[in-house]
């Protein structure tokens, strides 16, 4: 597609369960950024792909955060064991290269609602 | 560490006046700046960055900002504000020399332009 995708759109799960949200980058983006942004809060930083490898993944919270990018194209954040505090919308960005000067491409986000 | 800080919650302005969105950042080395909007259900979207050069940078939809490096500032100003302006302002920055090659977001101003 045209831009990134992200699905679901809307997520809603019980406190204990197992999720997983899926990125579909910009045809041809090597960079692939996974924020997350809590309301009335800015993104804030998660794990940053460069091809199929995690070439940062200092944001993410603890263990129970993980990321996979096997192919260097399509992404998915996986959560376990999920808690009330991990709701939050989740983006996505892809960018041509993890160059320093590029803009980042964002998608819509997925809504994570755990009750 | 990197770090923005847009002091405003909120900015009020009435169509036709100048509006500008404050932003002020901290990084070890030179920074990389960008601003970002985010309307209602909407993924963010850029609007102009500083590399390097000129420290007026002119963006979409009219919009400007003005690095100063002494100040460690990058205000987001336009002219002439629209109704249609009204979203959230997202102010990032990267951290040239130590390579860091994620976005560090504030945590967003919300602009309202009453007509």
């Amino acid at each position: 597609g045209a831009g990134v995708s992200q699905t679901p759109s809307n997520k809603v799960t019980e406190k204990g369960k197992y999720v997983e949200l899926r990125c579909d980058p910009i045809s041809g983006h090597t960079a692939l950024y996974w924020y997350r942004q809590s309301l009335g809060q800015g993104p804030e930083f998660l794990i940053y792909f460069q091809g199929t490898g995690a070439a940062d993944d200092s944001g993410l919270p603890n263990d129970r955060f993980f990321a996979v990018r096997p192919e260097g194209s399509v992404s998915t954040l996986k959560i376990q064991r999920t808690e009330r505090g991990d709701s939050a919308v989740y983006l996505c960005a892809s960018s041509p290269a993890g160059g320093d000067t590029g803009e980042l491409f964002f998608g819509e986000g997925s809504r994570l609602t755990v009750l | 560490a990197q770090s923005v800080a847009q002091p405003e919650d909120q900015v009020n302005v009435a169509e036709g006046n100048p509006l500008t969105v404050k932003c002020t950042y901290s990084v070890s080395g030179n920074p990389y700046l960008f601003w970002y909007v985010q309307y209602p259900n909407r993924g963010l979207q850029f609007l102009l960055k500083y590399i390097t050069g000129d420290n007026l940078v002119k963006g979409s939809y009219g919009f400007e900002a003005e690095f100063n490096k002494s100040q460690t500032s990058f205000h987001l100003k336009k002219p002439s504000a629209l109704v249609s302006d009204s979203a959230l302002y997202f102010c990032a920055v990267r951290d040239v020399w130590t390579g860091y090659s994620t976005l560090t977001f504030g945590k967003g101003t919300m602009l309202l332009v009453s007509p």
